[in-house]
């Protein structure tokens, strides 16, 4: 079945800095890997989503692009706000599944 | 309702005791689901519901824990007999048709705490 791997442990990083957050996906279909984000104090809310090969999903600054070589749906933002400090979830497109653990992110001014 | 709700927001219980969650989803949306976040953890899927029926149920960790759905709308979530490892936060979202590729809205969960 599909399952997804998301890098461990906090992210801290000044306001501006650039963002990365690994999430490795093995598919017995075609790729596609959604990112939610659960802002302090609120729900799980989704991010973005990513469909296919080189077919960006992107929103509010953030990017997640399919690396085929990797099986990898890396979550980008160029420069990051205080504003994005929350916790980011990869997940598989197919609702019943596991998500992965979860990245929190701490972004100081 | 404008979103999924989920009640009660906080179940404080004692180890041994029943406890009911229940999860009203967004109104016309068939596909209704189940998980559970413990600190420190993913969300690991419980339960998947397309309309009143549960095609799978592989997530459920016990056979203490049991959910139902009434009219294609709410679910209760039971846990029986609860022990602390139940502690958790438990999440419900719903999507229009439960195919793949879709969009889930969440609601805001219940945080349960066995004593």
């Amino acid at each position: 079945g599909d399952s997804v791997t998301q890098m461990e442990g906090p992210v801290t990083l000044s306001e501006e800095a650039f963002l990365t957050i690994n999430c490795t996906y093995t598919a017995t279909g075609y790729p596609s890997l959604f990112w939610y984000v659960q802002y302090p104090g609120e729900g799980l809310q989704l991010l973005l989503k990513a469909t296919k090969a080189d077919d960006k999903g992107s929103n509010k600054g953030f990017e997640a692009t399919y690396r085929k070589e990797t099986t990898s749906f890396h979550l980008e933002k160029g420069s990051v706000q205080v504003s994005d400090s929350a916790v980011y979830f990869c997940a598989p497109p197919k609702g019943k599944s596991t998500f992965g653990d979860g990245t929190t992110l701490t972004v100081k001014p | 309702g404008a979103g999924v709700s989920q009640s009660p927001s906080n179940k404080v219980t004692e180890k041994g005791k029943d406890v009911e969650l229940r999860c009203d989803p967004i109104s016309g949306h068939t596909a209704l689901y189940w998980y559970r976040q413990s600190l420190g953890q993913g969300l690991e899927f419980l339960i998947y519901f397309q309309g009143n029926s549960a095609p799978d149920k592989s997530g459920l960790p016990s056979d203490r824990f049991s959910a139902e759905r009434t009219g294609g709308s709410v679910s209760t979530l039971t846990i029986q007999r609860t022990q602390q490892e139940d502690s958790a936060v438990y999440l419900c979202a719903s999507s229009l048709t439960g195919v793949t590729n879709e969009k889930l809205f969440f609601g805001s969960g219940t945080q349960l705490s066995v004593l």
